[in-house]
């Protein structure tokens, strides 16, 4: 069965200090890797597809890596803007839906 | 440009009655996903659409619930004889496939959603 995990479920940062979040994942043929940013009242908000290991992806103070078995999502030097939930999730070759983690809620203190 | 939209963002129901949720997703996209979002938790697909046709319609929890998209562009999702664990947050997707080296890719984007609580 393809699942997705995260963790940590929560995880509270000071402005400027880096942490990492991680998504383990199993799934019978992985078509991509999927970032999104949700904040309270939103849709969650695409940032990166990453399809094969060693693959990585930047976009302001956030990088994702990926290897076969879980992707992480590198924060550096955090601001309060940064504060939301980050989801990951899955495509399978076999269909086209995502299969989603539940999530880590990051608030990041100023 | 403009993103996926859905209305309404807000429905409140009694238990026992219809609803419809409607979405218009971003234009030129052939591909169309519901999706719903229970507090604390990651969305959970629903069914998806590649142009008219429902390609998907797997993740639907029961024969109440039921979504069309009749011209390749907006859809709705209708919900019969509602029950308190239908309320939930209700997504929609669009994406643009794409080939590349042989292989689909595609990007979906999400729209605010609808949150529905049934009573």
């Amino acid at each position: 069965e393809d699942q997705v995990t995260q963790s940590p479920e929560a995880l509270r940062l000071q402005e400027g200090e880096s942490s990492s979040l991680n998504c383990s994942y199993t799934v019978s043929g992985l078509r991509g890797l999927f970032w999104y940013r949700q904040d309270p009242g939103k849709g969650p908000e695409f940032l990166f597809t990453l399809y094969s290991a060693g693959e990585e992806k930047e976009k302001e103070r956030l990088k994702a890596t990926l290897t076969k078995k879980e992707s992480f999502l590198h924060i550096t030097a955090p601001k309060p803007e940064d504060s939301a939930t980050y989801l990951c999730a899955v495509q399978a070759h076999s269909n086209y839906q995502l299969i989603w983690g539940a999530g880590t809620k990051l608030i990041i203190k100023p | 440009g403009a993103g996926v939209s859905q209305t309404p963002s807000n429905k409140v129901t009694e238990k026992g009655k219809y609803v419809e949720l409607r979405c218009d997703p971003i234009s030129g996209h052939t591909a169309l996903y519901w999706y719903r979002q229970s507090l604390g938790q990651g969305p959970e697909f629903l069914i998806y659409f590649q142009g008219t046709g429902a390609a998907d319609d797997s993740g639907l929890p029961n024969d109440r619930f039921f979504a069309v998209r009749p011209e390749g562009s907006v859809s709705t999702l209708k919900i019969q004889r509602t029950e308190r664990g239908d309320s939930a947050v209700y997504l929609c997707a669009s994406s643009l496939t794409k080939t590349s080296g042989g292989e689909r890719k595609e990007t979906q984007y999400f729209g605010p959603g609808t949150r529905l609580l049934v009573l």
